[in-house]
């Protein structure tokens, strides 16, 4: 079968870093996502790791080992619009194979 | 450019009615997937479809249908509704041979009663 963990809950301070992991276990392998949910909105993609390493946009970075089936979410200088909740996703297969999403993890910046 | 737009944005229904919920992709892309995501969990995969064509399921029961229309438009179909249904249900659009970025739609949410 097919699982991703992440923790349930993280809670940061304001101006902060905080790091969310996340492990795999799937049939299959083609990239690790990040999604990004506020309240009542839509999921909204922030990053996606193919290759082992750090992937770094603004803020955000994402960084993944194949070999450890684990990839975490970094996000620094922490905001309060950064409370949301976080998503890993995998993709088994190539081309138009659908994203396996874990439970996600919900992201509280306190000040 | 629009993006991925739902409809409708709510809906309440009773138990064992239909419900018929729609999706338009943004311009370009063929693809559009269908999610169903539970309060306080991620989004589960129930159809994609591409090129009209359905390319996946996810494990969800006959009473789920969907199809996908010449405009790459989609419906996503929900027969004998249960209240086990009542969920955000997510429309998501892609690229073709797109690894990764997913554009959802704000999603329509359905509580049956």
């Amino acid at each position: 079968g097919q699982s991703l963990e992440q923790p349930s809950e993280v809670t940061a301070v304001e101006g902060a870093i905080v790091q969310i992991n996340c492990t795999y276990q799937t049939s299959g392998f083609y990239g690790l996502s990040w999604y990004q949910q506020h309240d009542g909105g839509a999921p909204t993609f922030l990053s996606y790791n193919a290759l082992d390493g750090l992937e770094e946009t603004g803020r955000f970075s994402s960084f993944l080992s194949r070999s450890d089936s684990y990839g975490y979410l970094l996000l620094q200088e922490l905001q309060m619009k950064d409370s949301a909740s976080y998503f890993c996703a995998v993709r088994e297969g190539s081309g138009n194979t659908p994203l396996v999403f874990g439970k996600g993890t919900r992201l509280s910046v306190i000040a | 450019d629009a993006g991925v737009t739902q409809s409708p944005t709510h809906l309440i229904k009773t138990r064992g009615q239909q419900v018929t919920l729609r999706c338009s992709p943004i311009s370009g892309h063929k693809s559009v997937s269908w999610y169903q995501q539970v309060l306080g969990q991620g989004p589960q995969f129930i159809f994609q479809y591409y090129e009209k064509e359905e390319r996946g399921r996810g494990n969800f029961p006959d009473r789920f249908s969907a199809r996908q229309f010449p405009n790459y438009s989609s419906e996503l179909n929900v027969n004998a509704l249960l209240l086990g249904d009542s969920a955000l249900y997510l429309c998501a659009s892609s690229l073709a041979r797109q690894n990764y970025g997913y554009t959802f739609g704000s999603g329509t949410r359905l509580t049956v009663v």
